[in-house]
C-alpha cells in the first residue's frame, strides 16, 4: 500500500523555539495532505488541510500563525510549530490521499511525531 | 458527514472473533463507512471501507445493514496485536476535500 513517511518521530525542544515536522508521500503524489493533533487518551483532531501550491485551510480554533504549513511539492508537506510552549506538547500526525486508480478512497497516515516542549 | 456512535471499549479473547459495532443512523446515500485502527503511539491504519455491500479483505470483514444505519467490523481471529482503538468514520468520497473526522472510537483489548 501507499506509504507516508513522517519525520522526526520524536522531538524535545525548549519553550520558545520552533519545530518543523516533515510529511512525505513516498510512492505517490499527494496534492492534499492533512495534519492532525492528538492529546493523550483523546481522539485525533484535524488541524488543517495542506494543499500543494496554495495556502493551507485551517480548522476553526487553530492558529495559522502558530502552526505554519508549507506544501511546496507533490510529495512533501511541513508543519512548523512556532514559538512552542508546553501546551503545544502533543502527538502530531500527517496523512495524505492517494488519488491513483483504486486508492482514491483511502487516506494514508504517517507514524506520527511526539513533540515535548520543556 | 454523518456522526457515528461506538462503544467506548470492548474485550475479546485471543483467537475468537471480535465484532465491533458502529451506529450511523444519519448516513446519506453517497457516504461510505470507513474503519481505521490506531495502535498505541502510531498513526492510524486503514482497515476497510464500504458503501452498501458487505466487504472482506485480508484484515477484516465489514457488514453493513440493509438500511445502512449501522455496521459491524469483524476481526475473524483476534490476536494480541489487534489490541488498538478502532474508529468508524462516515464520509462522502469527495466531501470537503476528503478529510476524515475522527470520533472517540472503540478501545479493543484482546486478552490471552
Amino acid at each position: 500500500g501507499a506509504v507516508v513517511s513522517q519525520h522526526p518521530s520524536r522531538v524535545i525542544c525548549k519553550s520558545g523555539t520552533s519545530v518543523k515536522i516533515e510529511c512525505r508521500s513516498l510512492d505517490f503524489q499527494a496534492t492534499t495532505m492533512f495534519w492532525y493533533r492528538q492529546f493523550p487518551k483523546q481522539s485525533l483532531m484535524l488541524m488543517a488541510t495542506s494543499n500543494e501550491g496554495s495556502k493551507a485551510t485551517y480548522e476553526q480554533g487553530v492558529e495559522k500563525d502558530k502552526f505554519l504549513i508549507n506544501h511546496a511539492s507533490l510529495t512533501l508537506s511541513t508543519l512548523t510549530v512556532t514559538s512552542a510552549h508546553p501546551e503545544d506538547s502533543s502527538f502530531y500526525i500527517c496523512s495524505a490521499r492517494d488519488y491513483s486508480e483504486g486508492k482514491r478512497e483511502k487516506l494514508f497516515f504517517g507514524s506520527g511525531t511526539q513533540l515535548s516542549v520543556l | 458527514d454523518a456522526k457515528t456512535t461506538q462503544p467506548t471499549s470492548m474485550d475479546c479473547a485471543e483467537g475468537r472473533a471480535a465484532n465491533l459495532p458502529c451506529n450511523h443512523s444519519t448516513i446519506s446515500g453517497n457516504e461510505y463507512v470507513y474503519w481505521y485502527r490506531q495502535i498505541h503511539s502510531q498513526g492510524p491504519q486503514y482497515i476497510i471501507h464500504g458503501l452498501k455491500n458487505n466487504e472482506t479483505n485480508e484484515m477484516a470483514s465489514l457488514i453493513i445493514t440493509e438500511d445502512r444505519k449501522s455496521s459491524t467490523l469483524i476481526l475473524p481471529h483476534a490476536t494480541l496485536r489487534d489490541t488498538a482503538v478502532y474508529y468508524c468514520i462516515v464520509r462522502g468520497i469527495y466531501n470537503q476535500g476528503g478529510k476524515l473526522i475522527f470520533g472517540q472510537g472503540t478501545e479493543l483489548s484482546v486478552k490471552p
